[in-house]
């Protein structure tokens, strides 16, 4: 199962920034926070990482709480083509290995 | 490059027919994966693939039939396959297991009559 919790869908007005939270209370302490995205009929597209630290690259920003129980991922000016359906993503270890488990994922409306 | 490339995109097949999806990507990468995902559904995860070797089977049905040749292809054998397996059949590649910045293909979508 799907170590994280999400919200199952959200609005955002176009331009302005989109906050996507994500739950992942029973981390380890080595795991990482991976954020993925898939836009209608595609495959799903990498975003953005973190462990402990904030991260940014041109996509997005990584909020990280300091107790790691849980996340944002910030779109800063999110556009009608950022309407999809967004995974928070922490790896579950199973026999053979590291596995990435998608959730239910948040589905971002981005509105005109 | 940093593609996945699935072929092909869309399979319609019988339920007696067997057929087979392939996947390749040209980054170097040492993991792939394949994934099903149904309407409305996040991707399940079906196999793991690392350096060529199956690590993972997530119990999946034996109608369902991995193989990776080399590093750079994964394939999926179909055979005898029921009209609820019908869904988008996802491809993806990592540098290693241990890394999830994983690249996905577009998908093949397979319809079971």
């Amino acid at each position: 199962d799907a170590k994280t919790t999400q919200p199952p869908s959200m609005d955002c007005a176009e331009g302005r920034a989109a906050n996507l939270p994500c739950n992942h209370s029973t981390i380890s302490g080595n795991e990482y926070v991976y954020w993925y995205r898939q836009i209608h009929s595609q495959g799903p597209q990498y975003i953005i990482h973190g462990l402990k630290n904030n991260e940014t690259n041109e996509m997005a920003s990584l909020i990280i709480t300091e107790d790691r129980k849980s996340s944002t991922l910030i779109l800063p000016h999110a556009t009608l083509r950022d309407t999809a359906v967004y995974y928070c993503i922490v790896r579950v270890v199973g026999t053979g290995g590291f596995k990435t488990i998608f959730g239910a994922g948040t589905r971002l409306f981005v509105k005109a | 490059d940093t593609e996945v490339t699935q072929t092909p995109k869309h399979l319609v097949m019988g339920m007696t027919n067997k057929k087979s999806l392939k996947c390749e990507q040209h980054m170097g990468h040492r993991a792939m994966y394949w994934y099903k995902q149904k309407a409305k559904k996040p991707p399940e995860l079906m196999f793991v693939y690392s350096y060529e070797k199956l690590s993972i089977n997530e119990s999946v049905p034996s109608r369902f039939s991995p193989e990776c040749p080399n590093s750079s292809l994964l394939n999926l054998h179909l055979h005898a396959l029921q009209p609820e397996d019908s869904a988008l059949y996802l491809c993806a590649s990592s540098q290693g297991v241990q890394i999830t910045e994983a690249f996905f293909g577009q998908g093949t979508r397979l319809t079971v009559v």
